[in-house]
């Protein structure tokens, strides 16, 4: 069975530019989940999918920001324009709900912005 | 808010010790709370899950202990091998299985061989 993948993992974009993250879930997970961490500081939650759905939005940096989860199946996080401090590492994870709520993580999207 | 500390924020260690990451928690009412890895470049991997009705969990060579009142969690690691050398993450659910996790900056681990 395919883990959580998420493309690409690594790209650096200039300021201004805008970038899109994919996340392809674990088929079947219900949760989609995207967190982010940015360089010396703890992972923080941006936003919970439940299908296609935005359970909690509340970690959402700001308006830059923009997730999207099509017909409840892969999400993509687009950032625009983006700003020095997105730099960091996204991750997505999901799980499926009622099944002991484990979740799993994707590697990551190593996003620098120059 | 809750908050998570993990203490030390780095460790290192000769092979064959056993070893104690520490992490606490601001808010004890908490769903569950998990134990993760992350090896340098690639994703997190879960470790222990532990609900909030139990007070530990083990796989292997690693116990995790929860104390919910007092806000804290031990991840002992037995026997340490050059091969757990990496992060380890503490994290907290609120409410309910299917609630946002609150990460702690982790552990960063180093096993000398």
């Amino acid at each position: 069975e395919a883990g959580v993948t998420q493309f690409p993992s690594h790209s650096v974009i200039e300021k201004g530019q805008t970038v899109t993250l994919r996340c392809d879930p674990i088929s079947g997970h219900d949760n989609l989940y995207w967190y982010r961490r940015v360089m010396g500081k703890e992972i923080k939650f941006l936003l919970h999918f439940v299908k296609e759905s935005k359970q909690d939005e509340s970690g959402m940096p700001n308006n830059r920001f923009l997730a999207e989860r099509t017909g409840g199946t892969y999400s993509t996080l687009k950032v625009q324009p983006a700003e020095l401090e997105d730099s960091g590492v996204y991750f997505c994870a999901s799980s499926h709900t009622g099944l002991g709520n484990t979740i799993y993580f994707g590697e990551g999207s190593w996003l620098t912005v120059v | 808010k809750q908050e998570v500390t993990q203490i030390p924020a780095a460790l290192s260690v000769p092979e064959g010790e056993n070893l104690v990451l520490n992490c606490s928690f601001t808010d004890s009412a908490i769903y569950n709370l998990q134990w993760f890895r992350q090896d340098p470049g690639k994703g997190l991997t879960s470790l222990l899950l532990i609900q909030s009705s139990q007070r530990e969990q083990t796989s292997g060579r690693l116990n995790a202990s929860l104390d919910k009142s007092s806000g804290r969690s031990t991840l002992y690691i037995a026997a340490s091998q050059p091969g757990d050398s990496a992060t380890y993450l503490c994290a907290v659910r609120r409410n309910s299985g299917n609630t946002p996790l609150v990460f702690g900056k982790g552990t960063r681990l180093s096993v000398i061989a």
